[in-house]
């Protein structure tokens, strides 16, 4: 039979443009959020983390904001590089030991 | 300084067979997670171990699946007998605390495939 896998939201750019993807959380009660960047045969990798207490961190050529009214977090990739074409996942945590992660976004940089 | 390390990187085996997967957690990292990943479900936590006990495993599918860690710098997940639907990519993670403040660190995964 056919079959059906998770068909995630691809989003591509041209090299040197900013990326914007986006991911909207399920848990009110989250309060630590990451990003993850997944490279082809290679576990997801840490990017950028925020707790709910920011609404925007930024790192080398990243930046997440985070808006907790409408639980929606936000990644942005500066000047991108065909270096960033990856799978790119957020992921929440409300206290304890289970992060719940995203299905992902696919970016793909054009050069 | 070393990451999260696994082995093998892939498996191939026929069904019924025992499976063994390894995992080194970053030193100094109390907080283990085992998962798996498929395209039809996305990344699924199996079990979680925070200085070497075992607190969460209801994500392990089936009495097939056992994981142990016998000490801070190494852990076994086991699939016994294996079959078809366990082909996956398996990803072990280690943190410092048990995740709720402190990212993950995921080794480079095992491709396993049963035939």
């Amino acid at each position: 039979g056919e079959s059906v896998g998770l068909h995630l939201p691809t989003l591509s750019v041209q090299e040197g443009d900013n990326s914007i993807i986006n991911c909207a959380y399920s848990n009110s009660a989250s309060d630590y959020f990451i990003w993850y960047k997944q490279e082809s045969g290679k576990g997801p990798q840490f990017i950028i983390d925020i707790r709910s207490n920011m609404d925007k961190r930024q790192g080398q050529r990243v930046t997440v904001l985070l808006n907790k009214t409408v639980k929606h977090l936000s990644l942005q990739i500066a000047a991108t590089q065909p270096g960033d074409s990856a799978v790119y996942f957020c992921a929440e945590n409300s206290g304890g030991f289970k992060t719940i992660f995203g299905a992902g976004t696919r970016l793909f940089v054009k050069a | 300084d070393a990451g999260v390390i696994q082995s093998p990187r892939h498996e191939v085996t026929e069904m019924g067979q025992e499976v063994t997967l390894r995992c080194k957690p970053i030193s100094g990292h109390n907080s283990l997670f085992w998962y798996r990943q498929t395209m039809m479900r996305g990344l699924e936590l199996l079990i979680y171990f925070n200085n070497n006990v075992p607190i969460d495993d209801s994500g392990m599918p089936e009495d097939r699946f056992s994981a142990k860690m016998p000490n801070a710098s190494f852990s076994t997940l086991k699939i016994q007998p294996s079959e078809p639907r366990d082909s996956a990519v398996y990803f072990c993670a280690s943190s410092l605390g048990q995740g709720s403040n402190q990212p993950q660190h995921f080794g480079d995964g095992t491709r396993l495939s049963i035939l």
